[in-house]
C-alpha cells in the first residue's frame, strides 16, 4: 500500500515558468489537500478537494490551480512561478474525521 | 480563524527524561486533533489522533491528552531516546481543513 505519493521530490524553476506537482493516493480517500511549509510558519492550506470534481481554495491559493478528475489524483499547478513560491509542498488525504496521511513532499526552488 | 500555538519552539533534554510538548488552539469547535512527527527534510508521520469526544490517546511511549474546553493538548513521550529527536507538529481539524502549529523541535542528548 503506497499511501500518498508525490512527484517530483525536488524541482528548480525559473521565474515565470509553469509546472505541475503530482499527488496520488491509493486509499480511496475522498478528501485531498495541498499545503506549503515555510520556515517558522507551519503548514498553510493552498487548495483542497472533498471529492472528484469538487475543489475549493484554502488560505493561500493565489498563483496555484487544482483539479480533481479522479478520486486518486490531485495535481497542483503553478501558473507562473515566482520566488515567493519557493517552499516545501505537501499533499495529504483522509476520509471523514480519520487521521490525515501526508506525502513525502516536493521541495521547490524558484530562481 | 483558528490559531494553533506550540510552546516551546525548541527543547533539548538528556536521554531518559520524559518529554512534555504543548499545543493550544483558539477555537474549541474541532473535530479532532492530530500529532505528527517530522524528521529533517522528510514528510509528516502521524503519531496519534484524538477525536473531539476523547480525553486521551496512547500508543507505546506516547500519550496525548485533549482538553477541548480550554483549547489545549499535551503530548507526553516517556523515557526519551536520541531517536525521538525530531520536530513535533500538532494540527486541529475544524470543518474542512487542518490548522497547524509551527512545531516544537526536540533534541534528545545521549
Amino acid at each position: 500500500n503506497a499511501g500518498v505519493t508525490q512527484t517530483p521530490k525536488f524541482q528548480v524553476l525559473k521565474t515565470g515558468q509553469s509546472m505541475t506537482l503530482q499527488c496520488a493516493q491509493d486509499m480511496n480517500h475522498e478528501y485531498m489537500s495541498w499545503y506549503r511549509q515555510d520556515p517558522g510558519m507551519g503548514l498553510r492550506l493552498i487548495h483542497y478537494s472533498v471529492g472528484a470534481g469538487i475543489t475549493d481554495q484554502g488560505e493561500v491559493p493565489n498563483g496555484y490551480n487544482v483539479s480533481r478528475s479522479t478520486t486518486e489524483d490531485f495535481p497542483l499547478r503553478l501558473l507562473s512561478a515566482a520566488p515567493s513560491q519557493t517552499s516545501v509542498y505537501f499533499c495529504a488525504s483522509r476520509t471523514g474525521s480519520t487521521e490525515a496521511f501526508f506525502g513525502q513532499g516536493t521541495r521547490l526552488t524558484v530562481v | 480563524k483558528q490559531e494553533v500555538t506550540q510552546i516551546p519552539a525548541a527543547l533539548s533534554v538528556p536521554e531518559g527524561e520524559n518529554l512534555v510538548l504543548n499545543c493550544s488552539f483558539t477555537d474549541s469547535a474541532i473535530y479532532n486533533l492530530q500529532w505528527f512527527r517530522q524528521d529533517p527534510g522528510k514528510g509528516l508521520t502521524s503519531l496519534l489522533l484524538i477525536q473531539s469526544s476523547q480525553r486521551e490517546q496512547t500508543s507505546g511511549r506516547l500519550n496525548a491528552s485533549l482538553d477541548k474546553s480550554s483549547g489545549r493538548s499535551t503530548l507526553y513521550i516517556a523515557a526519551s531516546q536520541p531517536g525521538d529527536s525530531a520536530t513535533y507538529l500538532c494540527a486541529v481539524k475544524d470543518d474542512y481543513k487542518l490548522s497547524f502549529g509551527a512545531g516544537t523541535t526536540v533534541t534528545v542528548r545521549a
